[in-house]
């Protein structure tokens, strides 16, 4: 079974360009999670949806950022305009039930903003 | 402010010996924790998990030890192996969350 997609594997833009991570879940699950991580704050959660639906945001650091979920295979993150300090590993993850469970996490997107 | 604490960075254990990663929590809301082992340009993967009702759980060599009146868990690996380094991220959530909140992780290096 194929696992959590993240694209693209990698990316280097400069500050002020607008970046966009993709996800595409596991098939059937219901929730799906945005983390960030890095070296001062680690695995940090960005935004999490339950069956499409985002349920908390308080997570995303500013308004640049943003995600949506149009549909259950199928997710972005957005960041517009990025700067240096975006820089980081993005993961996308889901989950096959709302509330309990352990996460399955994607390979991540390093992006560096320079 | 972070809810989940390994205090640890890193953590050297020679090939044969015990690692004991540690990890504290400070919401007493928690009641399902996880640990998650990562390596290098993968995504973190489940290794094991401890309910609340329980204060022990065991896989193989992996074994989770949760103490609430401490708000401490423990994972102890027996015995350890050059293949076990890489980071493990501890990881809480309460029932009627949804979300897991991750420790910053701890470097394990296991030398031969």
């Amino acid at each position: 079974d194929a696992g959590v997609i993240q694209s693209p594997r990698h990316e280097v833009t400069e500050m002020g360009q607008e970046v966009t991570l993709r996800c595409k879940p596991i098939s059937g699950h219901n929730s799906l999670f945005w983390y960030r991580q890095t070296m001062m704050r680690g695995l940090e959660l960005l935004i999490y949806f339950n069956n499409n639906v985002p349920i908390d945001d308080s997570g995303m650091p500013e308004d640049r950022f943003s995600a949506k979920m149009p549909n259950a295979s199928f997710s972005t993150l957005k960041i517009q305009p990025s700067e240096p300090r975006d820089s980081a590993v993005y993961f996308c993850a889901s989950r096959a039930q709302a509330n309990t469970g352990e996460l399955f996490f994607g390979e991540g997107s390093r992006l560096t903003v320079l | 402010d972070q809810q989940v604490k390994q205090n640890s960075p890193s953590l050297s254990v020679q090939e044969g010996r015990i690692s004991i990663l540690n990890c504290d929590y400070t919401n007493s809301m928690f009641d399902y924790f996880l640990w998650y082992k990562k390596y290098p340009a993968e995504g973190p993967t489940f290794l094991i998990s401890i309910s609340s009702i329980k204060d022990k759980n065991e896989d193989g060599r992996f074994t989770v030890f949760l103490n609430k009146s401490a708000k401490h868990l423990s994972l102890h690996i027996v015995p350890s192996q050059p293949g076990d380094s890489a980071v493990y991220f501890c990881a809480a959530s309460a029932v009627t969350g949804y979300a897991l909140n991750f420790g910053k992780g701890t470097s394990l290096l296991v030398t031969p």
